[in-house]
């Protein structure tokens, strides 16, 4: 069975940093890419990053929101993603969900529970 | 970015309803346009890929169906466990963009 468990969210300061994690199993963790979606209280989905896999040479990708503040890294031998997130603004409040990616073709089938992460002074 | 335009934002109809939703692409995505589903408080669950595949274990009841700019999502005969958001997403184009998503209520 696949399951994808997100953790590590919390109350942050604003210019602050965060660390999540995306733990993984019940598949070929190594055949996939890995993205997070994000998701601000009462609004809609943003797609923020992703991690490919090693045949797609562990390239990262992102969005330009986030892109130079948050870094998207994968450990294949533990079957997990991370996302580490600087100067964090107020606008990055939201809960945050890892995704897997069915490789060459972008589509998210299995979802984390999501972990909410409120930027706040 | 590719915009992603889904119409209404919500709509309210009985059980039993055939219930439509249109998402709109600001440019040809092809056929790379999924859906998902989300339940308040709940992450979202995917549905349909490549416009008009269904994912393993969706309901029958569901379908979708569009190319290029222009896509829906039909619920044939809509069920009190269909109270949802549905977002529309393309996965043709960097970065990776959803629709506003449809609230869909039961009258």
């Amino acid at each position: 069975e696949v399951e994808v468990v997100d953790s590590g969210g919390g109350l942050v300061q604003p210019g602050g940093s965060l660390r999540l994690s995306c733990a993984t199993s019940g598949f070929i963790f190594t055949e996939h890419d890995i993205d997070w979606v994000r998701q601000p209280p009462g609004k809609g989905l943003e797609w923020i990053g992703r991690t490919r896999n090693e045949a797609n040479t562990y390239t990262t990708e992102y969005a330009a929101s986030v892109k130079g503040r948050f870094t998207i890294s994968r450990d294949d031998s533990k079957k997990s993603v991370y996302l580490e997130m600087t100067s964090l603004e107020i606008e990055d409040t939201a809960v945050y969900y890892c995704v897997r990616d069915l490789t060459g073709e972008s589509y998210f089938d299995f979802w984390g529970q999501g972990t909410l992460v409120i930027v706040s002074s | 970015d590719t915009q992603l335009t889904q119409s209404p934002s919500s709509l309210s109809a009985s059980v039993g309803d055939r219930v439509t939703i249109t998402c709109q692409a600001s440019q040809d995505i092809r056929n790379s346009v999924n859906w998902y589903q989300q339940k308040p408080g709940k992450a979202p669950k995917f549905l349909i890929y490549d416009a008009s595949h269904l994912e393993t274990g969706v309901p029958s009841r569901f379908s979708a169906s569009g190319s290029g700019t222009y896509f829906t999502f039909t619920i044939s005969s809509l069920q009190p466990e269909d109270i949802a958001t549905y977002y529309c997403q393309q996965s043709q184009n960097l970065p990776f963009t959803f629709g506003g998503g449809t609230k869909v209520e039961i009258k």
